[in-house]
């Protein structure tokens, strides 16, 4: 098992659905990212949660709402994404103190038609 | 605005042989570095933290240039396995760890 594991895996959807991503980290970490890596790009930050208080938004489109429940999960609301939001989503954690290593999830391959 | 530049590639190697990548850092405040391995479709996963020292495991060796901000990953005898896409990240003392956008390695047989 997978110290974090996302769902789904895949996802196909379109621009007027509503949709939700999830991650889950059994590694006691406090701190939880999501980023997009999109093709010919470096991966990109989206949103920071330690201890479950949001820390970082990267002027993130308002399409994408994250919702951090606790310290184990997190979630990725998505409503009227548009087709150039197709891409990996990735969910990682870490121990929360600064700049230790993330621990990614296996990712959500998102495309929006 | 802080980036992490590293050469695309692709580096296609025969096996055994030694490659070596470099990746520079923009952001002089950075206090963290990692080297991470991607492979194709799948995420990516930690090969090793790079330390002021430098630092060696196995086959692979990391070294720091502060003053050039630059690090470096050295691959000894190459594997098939090894083939992958490997990503340089610096962090500057946020929870942001700024990726490069990563290097490919094929090893041939």
């Amino acid at each position: 098992e997978t110290g974090v594991t996302q769902t789904p895996r895949h996802l196909v959807m379109g621009m007027t659905n509503k949709k939700s991503l999830k991650c889950e980290q059994h590694l006691g970490h406090n701190a939880m990212y999501w980023y997009k890596q999109s093709a010919k790009k470096p991966l990109e930050l989206m949103f920071v949660y330690n201890f479950k208080e949001q820390t970082e938004n990267n002027s993130v489109p308002s399409r994408f709402s994250p919702e951090c429940p606790n310290s184990s999960h997190l979630f990725l609301h998505l409503h009227t994404l548009q087709p150039e939001d197709s891409a990996l989503y990735l969910c990682a954690s870490s121990q929360g103190v600064k700049d230790t290593e993330a621990f990614f999830g296996q990712g959500t391959r998102l495309t929006v038609v | 605005r802080k980036e992490v530049e590293q050469d695309p590639g692709p580096f296609n190697v025969p096996e055994g042989a030694t490659v070596a990548f470099n990746c520079t850092y923009s952001n002089s405040a950075s206090q963290s570095f990692f080297w991470y391995r991607q492979d194709c479709r799948k995420e990516p996963k930690l090969l090793m933290s790079v330390y002021s020292s430098g630092n060696e495991d196995g086959r692979f060796t990391a070294q720091l240039n502060r003053a050039s901000q630059y690090i470096s990953l050295l691959i000894r005898d190459s594997k098939l396995s090894d083939s992958a896409t490997y990503l340089c990240v610096a962090g500057a003392g946020s929870y942001q760890l700024t990726f490069g956008k990563g290097t490919k390695l094929s090893v041939i047989p």
